[in-house]
């Protein structure tokens, strides 16, 4: 079995601020975790992912996140919002494989000018 | 490269009518999947296939049926529309291992 919550539906930014969106996870099995960014009426990109190797995930746009095993979490973040980052983003957890995605609920990011 | 190509990108149902959504994938995945997406509720997974001929439910599959005849395509077929069907859908394509999934642009369904 495995779970993704994703805490706050909502965060408000300003441009230039860090921004910072959480992500807690269940998994039974070493979980494979992702980040997806969705702009508005478009299908869902790749941010960047986590597959067990280094706990530290660069990914596009200036994005990281860090797996920490011990808080079963997979935070999002990045230094310097851009108005360009206002978006929802999903947190998503896989086993591997052909092992089914489990998405969380999303988090919609406003940046402020 | 046209990666997931779903059609029709929007479409509105009377009650009770039936219709396919499709999907199509040019990068030989075996791993395909189809979600609907939710105000709140985030990514539900409908039913997924493992390649050709192999399909299995997820986690909301009541009112929907799939079939997976090639590799390339995987159609979703609501039998009786119902308006809780109005949601956005989403087909997912994906290659073993610890790969992504990747998105078609979604196919917005109003049942009225």
């Amino acid at each position: 079995a495995q779970s993704v919550t994703q805490l706050g539906s909502h965060v408000s930014v300003s441009e230039g601020a860090l921004v910072l969106l959480r992500c807690n996870y269940s998994s039974s099995v070493p979980p494979y975790l992702f980040w997806y960014v969705q702009y508005p009426n478009q299908g869902l990109q790749l941010l960047l992912k986590y597959t067990s190797a280094a706990t530290l995930v660069k990914g596009i746009n200036g994005f990281e996140a860090e797996f920490k095993k011990s808080e079963t979490s997979f935070h999002l973040t990045k230094p310097s919002a851009h108005m360009s980052d206002a978006a929802e983003y999903f947190c998503a957890v896989s086993g591997g494989g052909y092992q089914k995605v489990t998405f969380g609920t999303g988090t919609k990011l406003q940046v402020i000018p | 490269n046209a990666g997931v190509t779903q059609t029709p990108e929007f479409q509105v149902l009377k009650t009770g009518q039936s219709m396919t959504l499709q999907c199509a994938q040019d990068m030989n995945h075996e791993y395909m999947s189809w979600y609907r997406q939710d105000p709140g509720m985030g990514l539900r997974l409908i039913h997924y296939s493992v390649g050709a001929g192999i399909t299995d439910q997820g986690e909301v599959p009541n009112g929907y049926n799939v079939s997976r005849s090639t590799t390339e395509d995987f159609p979703l077929r609501l039998l009786s529309a119902a308006p809780s069907q109005t949601s956005v859908y989403f087909c997912a394509s994906q290659a073993p291992g610890d790969t992504e999934a990747f998105f078609g642009q979604g196919t917005r369904l109003t049942v009225v």
